[in-house]
């Protein structure tokens, strides 16, 4: 079955350093998505994106943060300085239609670590 | 906001028992998923729900879904130790440009051997 995959599987960093989280989402998907989650907190929506844009961002994705399609497969993460309070799980998520009318099919995650 | 809500936050039985999580949101929906979390994992999707549906089964898990009240239910059925992980509902949003789900903040489920 395909498949959503993220790597690193884990990254540590230092406060102020940017980072770039990388997944590649099935292949026929269309909508491609982040989320974030604190440890052993709430699943938090980041972004979702589709034709080659952002389609929604909430309010913790601000300016250091972005996100990039940079070929037919890969979908980014930047975040542009990494605060202590980035430490969380990265996950990206894809669907083949949007999510009034499908699953979204998760990686297992980046965990990033800022000291 | 739409942002569903489990309930209860942490669910411990016997295999073999019976598990019921429930959901609750704030907004009019589209759909309602459920999605299952291992340790360390990321989220699997279970069951999708949409909003004139009233009941869903999946083998082992039985999902409702009661719009007037904005709540659904998760009934596993028969639980097993590998049924031990979180639990999270989420929501879809009946405005334009809706282009994401929301997560509530799960249940946290336990199957004593």
């Amino acid at each position: 079955e395909p498949e959503v995959t993220q790597t690193p599987s884990h990254q540590v960093t230092q406060m102020g350093q940017e980072v770039i989280l990388r997944c590649v989402p099935i292949s026929n998907h269309l909508y491609f998505y982040w989320y974030r989650q604190i440890l052993g907190q709430k699943v938090e929506f980041l972004v979702s994106f589709y034709n080659n844009e952002i389609s929604e961002k909430s309010e913790i994705f601000d300016d250091q943060f972005s996100v990039e399609r940079p070929d037919g497969s890969n979908f980014t993460l930047k975040i542009r300085s990494t605060k202590l309070e980035d430490s969380a799980m990265y996950f990206c998520a894809s669907s083949d239609r949007g999510p009034q009318r499908s699953p979204l099919h998760f990686g297992n995650g980046t965990r990033l670590t800022v000291t | 906001s739409q942002q569903g809500e489990e309930d209860p936050q942490a669910l411990s039985i016997q295999e073999g028992e019976n598990a019921t999580m429930n959901c609750s949101y704030k907004t009019s929906i589209n759909n309602l998923q459920w999605y299952r979390q291992n340790s360390g994992r990321g989220l699997v999707h279970l069951i999708l729900i949409r909003s004139n549906e009233r009941e869903k089964h999946s083998g082992r898990l039985r999902v409702t879904l009661d719009t007037s009240k904005k709540s659904s239910s998760l009934l596993i059925t028969a639980s097993r130790a590998a049924d031990t992980a979180s639990y999270f509902c989420a929501t879809d949003g009946v405005f334009q440009g809706a282009q994401k789900l929301v997560f509530g903040q799960g249940t946290r489920l336990t199957i004593n051997p």
